[in-house]
């Protein structure tokens, strides 16, 4: 079955510091999209990035930069230069190409940053 | 503008006392779903819909009615809520489904905050 562990639960950085937040997933299909969404205080969920299992290209955009590794079945999420506005809770999720099984998220990463 | 549109967004209510959450979209997307995202428990999906009169359960759907009569509406009923249903509910919807080779991310909602008492 498909899992998502992140296991820091909540990250405090000072502005300007960069953040990793990690996220480490399992399945046994070989096609499969990863995702990562934001929840800022105001409680709606954002798209951020999705990613498709043949594509292990890094990406950056802005300050964002997601770096996965199929040999670890890690998808990190890096922000550069952290602002206050980052702080948010960020979740990792899942989905396999194969059957009707349902996007499944981690239980998210709490991140403060400080000014 | 493309949205989904949850109501209410805050709700306090009493044991027992069926309610509605709703939920509407105006992206003609095909597939809606519902979650429910609980502290140190993330999200979890309760039902979702690939098309009309299609609906399916997810991880959590006891206590939960669903009904898509149309495409862009996709209501979630709780016929005898319990305190155990308090929690921040999403709604979101997708061109296609997110999983399978079609994968589409998912447009949510702003969320519905639900406290029975």
């Amino acid at each position: 079955a498909q899992k998502v562990t992140q296991a820091q639960t909540e990250i405090s950085v000072v502005e300007k510091e960069d953040v990793t937040l990690d996220c480490v997933y399992e399945t046994r299909d070989t096609t499969y999209y990863l995702f990562w969404y934001k929840q800022p205080p105001s409680g709606e969920l954002v798209f951020l990035i999705r990613r498709n299992s043949f594509d292990e290209q890094n990406e950056i955009s802005g300050r964002y930069s997601w770096n996965f590794q199929k040999s670890t079945s890690s998808f990190n999420f890096t922000i550069t230069a952290s602002q206050v506005v980052d702080s948010a809770v960020y979740f990792c999720a899942l989905s396999e190409a194969s059957g009707n099984t349902p996007l499944v998220f981690g239980k998210g990463t709490r991140l403060s940053v400080i000014a | 503008e493309a949205q989904v549109t949850q109501n209410p967004r805050y709700l306090i209510t009493v044991t027992g006392k069926k309610l509605t959450v709703t939920c509407s979209q105006n992206m003609n997307h095909e597939y809606m779903s519902w979650y429910r995202q609980d502290p140190g428990l993330g999200l979890r999906q309760i039902y979702y819909s690939m098309n009309v009169e299609v609906t399916d359960k997810g991880d959590v759907p006891e206590g939960y009615k669903v009904s898509r009569k149309e495409k862009r509406n996709f209501p979630l009923i709780l016929e005898s809520p319990s305190p155990n249903q308090t929690s921040l509910y999403f709604c979101a919807s997708s061109l296609s489904p997110p999983f399978g080779t079609e994968n589409q991310p998912q447009h949510f909602g702003d969320g519905t905050r639900l406290s029975i008492l």
